[in-house]
């Protein structure tokens, strides 16, 4: 089954400071989802990776798909606190399913 | 921007009642999904459903558990029995095209089984 690591687990930043969230695949992905998750609430699409090497940025966030297409990261620039929540990478399925690793919670301090 | 809408946002009910948990796809789309979260937990996949038939569930989905989409615009999740263990974050997700396609997420119901 597909099994998805997400590193770190938790992660402090001072605002203003960079940082990389990473997420490895056991097995090739189809595509690649990245979520963000406020506390207690909704899931947020951030972006969608599908071609090995490809790179898409919204606002300060940038994530790549590795040529392989087993490992992926999301990058920060200049975190600000309301990048603060928890980061959710998503393996695409064919079955028509997204399989979730376990998050990374960021929390930024002022 | 159109969005999935979940209700209730939150949703208390004894053990062993049934629960049904609303939710409202984006109009244009033809995949749903039910996700739950339990807390301190990563959210797990529950069921998939397109053209008026589940396409894929998981464990997790037992006899318990079905889904309907009784008119053109809900989507709802049915838990027959509740256990305690159910009490969990349910998201509901849609997207266009399956998984070719962004699957957005709704707000979630917050459902605890007491």
């Amino acid at each position: 089954s597909q099994e998805l690591e997400q590193s770190p687990q938790s992660l402090i930043v001072q605002e203003g400071k960079n940082l990389t969230i990473n997420c490895t695949s056991s097995k090739t992905l189809y595509g690649l989802y990245w979520y963000k998750q406020k506390y207690g609430e909704g899931l947020i699409f951030l972006m969608m990776l599908q071609k090995g090497g490809e790179e898409k940025s919204h606002e300060k966030i940038t994530a790549k798909l590795d040529e392989k297409k087993q490992q992926s990261s999301l990058h920060i620039t200049a975190s600000q606190p309301s990048h603060a929540g928890i980061y959710l990478c998503g393996a695409e399925r064919r079955d028509d399913k997204i399989i979730f690793g376990k998050g990374t919670r960021l929390h930024i301090l002022p | 921007e159109p969005e999935v809408t979940q209700t209730p946002s939150h949703q208390v009910t004894q053990m062993g009642q049934e629960v049904i948990l609303r939710c409202v796809p984006i109009s244009n789309h033809l995949y749903f999904y039910w996700y739950r979260q339990i807390l301190g937990q990563k959210v797990e996949f529950l069921v998939s459903f397109y053209n008026n038939e589940i396409s894929e569930k998981s464990e997790i989905f037992d006899d318990q558990f079905s889904v309907e989409r009784p008119d053109g615009s809900n989507f709802t999740l049915k838990i027959r029995s509740t256990k305690l263990e159910d009490s969990a974050m349910y998201f509901c997700a849609s997207s266009e095209r399956g998984t070719d396609t962004e699957a957005f997420f709704g707000q979630g119901t917050r459902l605890t089984v007491v």
